[in-house]
């Protein structure tokens, strides 16, 4: 079946300490998307690939960052992780065109020690 | 700017009856919308999504949906609940944005379903 897969499922880092998270897509989507989601809250866009061009939102910290290597895979880099970046990251993919559903993966829940 | 609200926090309903989420959106032009599911722990699972055409949209799981533009509404309604219905059920607004699709969220509708 086509998906949308993020691993880690859940990952556990220190204060500071770098983490990457990975999204990958078998959908052959153009546009890629990173949410975060806190607890009882809706998500929040981060920013969004459309092929190789990084739209990021106006809000979206300076220690997110994100790489897109090629069509398949996003990555999500948190440069130096507080204790207010522990959430669940969601990865979602869709075709071009406002009117075109995203599909979500699994999400990765990140707790930050 | 695009907006979504969702009145109410929390729902409980008992299995077997019907089921009415409310969704209320604030949108400049004629929006995209869409119902997403949740359940714990996971991703969004798409129900149904609404861009033109006939204004009572169906979904899968039996949901459906009724578009009302006087009202500025795009409830969710299931006629009879099963206990896998308890989940989380956000309301979204898309908007075109860099050629993706912008979803601004509401801010979600947990349902509790009772025996």
């Amino acid at each position: 079946d086509a998906m949308v897969i993020q691993n880690p499922r859940y990952q556990v880092t220190q204060f500071g300490k770098p983490v990457t998270l990975s999204c990958s897509q078998t959908l052959n989507h153009n546009v890629m998307y990173w949410y975060q989601q806190k607890s009882s809250q809706a998500p929040k866009l981060l920013f969004h690939y459309y092929d190789k061009d990084f739209n990021n939102e106006a809000d979206t910290p300076d220690n997110f960052q994100s790489r897109r290597p090629n069509t398949s895979f996003c990555f999500l880099d948190i440069r130096s992780p507080g204790l207010g970046d522990a959430a669940m990251y969601l990865c979602a993919t869709s075709r071009t065109g406002g009117y075109n559903e995203q599909f979500f993966g699994p999400g990765t829940r990140l707790t930050v020690l | 700017a695009q907006s979504v609200t969702q009145p109410d926090i929390h729902i409980t309903v008992s299995e077997g009856a019907s089921l009415e989420l409310r969704c209320n959106y604030s949108y400049g032009a004629t929006p995209y919308l869409f119902w997403y599911v949740q359940s714990p722990g996971q991703g969004l699972q798409l129900l149904l999504k609404y861009f033109s055409g006939d204004t009572l949209v169906q979904g899968i799981k039996g949901f459906e949906a009724e578009f009302k533009r006087s009202q500025s509404s795009f409830n969710l309604r299931k006629p009879s609940v099963h206990w896998s219905d308890a989940a989380e059920y956000f309301c979204a607004v898309g908007a075109q944005k860099a050629a993706g699709n912008k979803l601004t969220f509401g801010g979600g509708t947990r349902v509790l379903v009772k025996p």
